[in-house]
C-alpha cells in the first residue's frame, strides 16, 4: 500500500521561500518507472501542476513556475522535497504530493492528503 | 504551451450516463488520465492510459480517446459520484490538467 504525506509551515510571509516534504512508503524512488509530483490547488480552484522528479533523478518543472521550483529526492529516506521562492499571496493553496507512475504515460495513482500554505497579505 | 479544456459544470439526472470531455488545443498526448475530486477531499486516480482502471474502482467509470479530446462516462450514475472531475496529460514531459468539471447528480 502506498502512502505520502505532507509536511513543512502552515504559513509562509511574502518573499520568504516555502519548503515542503514529502515522505512516503510502499515504494521506492530508485525503482524503474516510480516518479513524486508536487500539485497545488488554490481555495476553490483547480489543480495545478508544479514539479515531477522520477527514479533516475531527472526532474520536470512547470514552465510557468521553473524559476522559482526547486525539488530533490533523499532515496533513502523516502522523501522528497519541494522548495518555492519568493512566496506570494497567490501561492496560497493545498500542496498535494503524489506517486507517479511513468508507463509511459505520467499519471498519479495515489496522493497524499494535502497540507493548506497560506501567505498572507 | 498545451493546454486541456473541460465544461466547468455538467449536470446528470440519478442513474442516467453522464460525460465529461477534455480538449486539447492540438493534437498532443498519446494518453489521457481521469481524477475524481469530492470536496475537501485529495484527488483520486479514476482512469489512466485514457482507459485503464485501477482497482478498486467501480465499472460504471469508463474512459476513451478520439485523438485530441478525451472523454470519461459514468454509467448509472449515483448522488456518491457528485464531485469535481479532472483530466490529465503528459506532454512534452510536461503534466498537463484540465480545469475542472463539477458534476452535479440532480
Amino acid at each position: 500500500q502506498i502512502t505520502l504525506k505532507e509536511s513543512g509551515p502552515t504559513m509562509v510571509k511574502p518573499t520568504q521561500t516555502l519548503t515542503l516534504t514529502c515522505t512516503f512508503s510502499g515504494f521506492s524512488l530508485s525503482a524503474n518507472g516510480e516518479g513524486v509530483g508536487w500539485i497545488r490547488q488554490p481555495p476553490g480552484e483547480a489543480l495545478e501542476w508544479l514539479a515531477l522528479i522520477h527514479w533516475d533523478g531527472d526532474k520536470f518543472y512547470n514552465p510557468s513556475l521553473k524559476s522559482r521550483l526547486a525539488v530533490t529526492k533523499d532515496t533513502p529516506k523516502n522523501q522528497v522535497v519541494l522548495t518555492l521562492t519568493d512566496m506570494d499571496p497567490v501561492d496560497t493553496a493545498t500542496y498535494f504530493c503524489a506517486h507517479g507512475n511513468l508507463d509511459p504515460h505520467q499519471y498519479f495513482d495515489s496522493w497524499g492528503q494535502g497540507t493548506l500554505i497560506t501567505v498572507p497579505s | 504551451s498545451y493546454e486541456l479544456t473541460q465544461a466547468p459544470s455538467v449536470s446528470v439526472s440519478p442513474g442516467q450516463t453522464a460525460s465529461i470531455t477534455c480538449s486539447g488545443n492540438r493534437l498532443g498526448p498519446k494518453y489521457f488520465s481521469w481524477y475524481q475530486q469530492k470536496t475537501g477531499q485529495s484527488p483520486v486516480l479514476l482512469i489512466y492510459r485514457d482507459s485503464g482502471r485501477p482497482s478498486g474502482i467501480p465499472g460504471r467509470f469508463s474512459g476513451s480517446n478520439s485523438g485530441s479530446t478525451a472523454t470519461l462516462t459514468i454509467s448509472g450514475t449515483q448522488a456518491m459520484d457528485e464531485a469535481d472531475y479532472y483530466c490529465q496529460a503528459w506532454d512534452s514531459n510536461t503534466v498537463v490538467f484540465g480545469g475542472g468539471t463539477k458534476l452535479t447528480v440532480l
